[in-house]
């Protein structure tokens, strides 16, 4: 079975700082990796995946990701914060089975001040 | 294209009744998958349905049940509903074979009373 973790359920920052939102997982199989993203009131929103290939993953908004087998890990970063990245953000795993099946963390409200 | 369907967005329920969720998929996704979003428990996985089977099933209890029809589209329902059924229902559709990405619809918000 696959799980995911978010360290930290809040994460505050100034617009113009780093973002780093932190997502380890586990998985007996190479896994698929994503982050997602949603604003009040809405579904979620693709950020990026990681699926085979280049470790290093390039998503919408500016946001990227890079994947670390030996460190379980997937943190998203964005260099510079907007007030509009402010929304919830989950990570999310599953296996190269096939299956449509996600497993998300228990997500990552990101809170921008000015 | 027009992106994954849910209807209603909003329902207010009582105890005890049973309530239906209506999913459409994005035109040639034929992978309908059902997610449970509370505050407490997080996003959990209810069902994913392929081709009017269902191909995978979470740990819900058995009021909790689905069906897919030959256009793809989904249907969830939940009988007897509980105060702890109050919670965020979406729905995901994708291509099949292989996971690329799942496209979630903006959810159903389930409030029983």
């Amino acid at each position: 079975a696959q799980s995911v973790t978010q360290l930290g359920s809040h994460v505050s920052v100034s617009e113009g700082a780093l973002v780093l939102l932190r997502c380890n997982y586990s998985s007996s199989v190479p896994p698929y990796l994503f982050w997602y993203v949603q604003y009040p009131n809405q579904g979620l929103q693709l950020l990026l995946k990681y699926t085979t290939g280049a470790t290093l993953v390039k998503g919408i908004n500016g946001f990227e990701a890079e994947f670390k087998k030996s460190e379980t890990s997937f943190h998203l970063t964005k260099p510079s914060a907007h007030m509009s990245d402010a929304a919830e953000y989950f990570c999310a795993v599953s296996l190269n089975s096939g299956y449509s099946t996600l497993t998300f963390g228990k997500g990552t409200m990101l809170l921008v001040s000015p | 294209k027009a992106g994954v369907t849910q209807t209603p967005r909003y329902l207010i329920k009582t105890r005890g009744q049973q309530v239906t969720l209506s999913c459409s998929p994005i035109s040639g996704h034929r992978s309908v998958s059902w997610y449970q979003q509370t505050p407490g428990q997080g996003l959990q996985f209810l069902f994913e349905y392929f081709s009017e089977t269902q191909r995978n099933k979470g740990n819900f209890p058995g009021r909790f049940s689905g069906r897919q029809f030959s256009n793809s589209r989904s249907e969830m329902n939940v009988s007897t509903l509980e105060l702890g059924d109050s919670a965020l229902y979406l729905c995901a559709s994708s291509l099949v074979g292989e996971i690329t990405e799942a496209f979630f619809g903006q959810g159903t918000r389930l409030t029983v009373v």
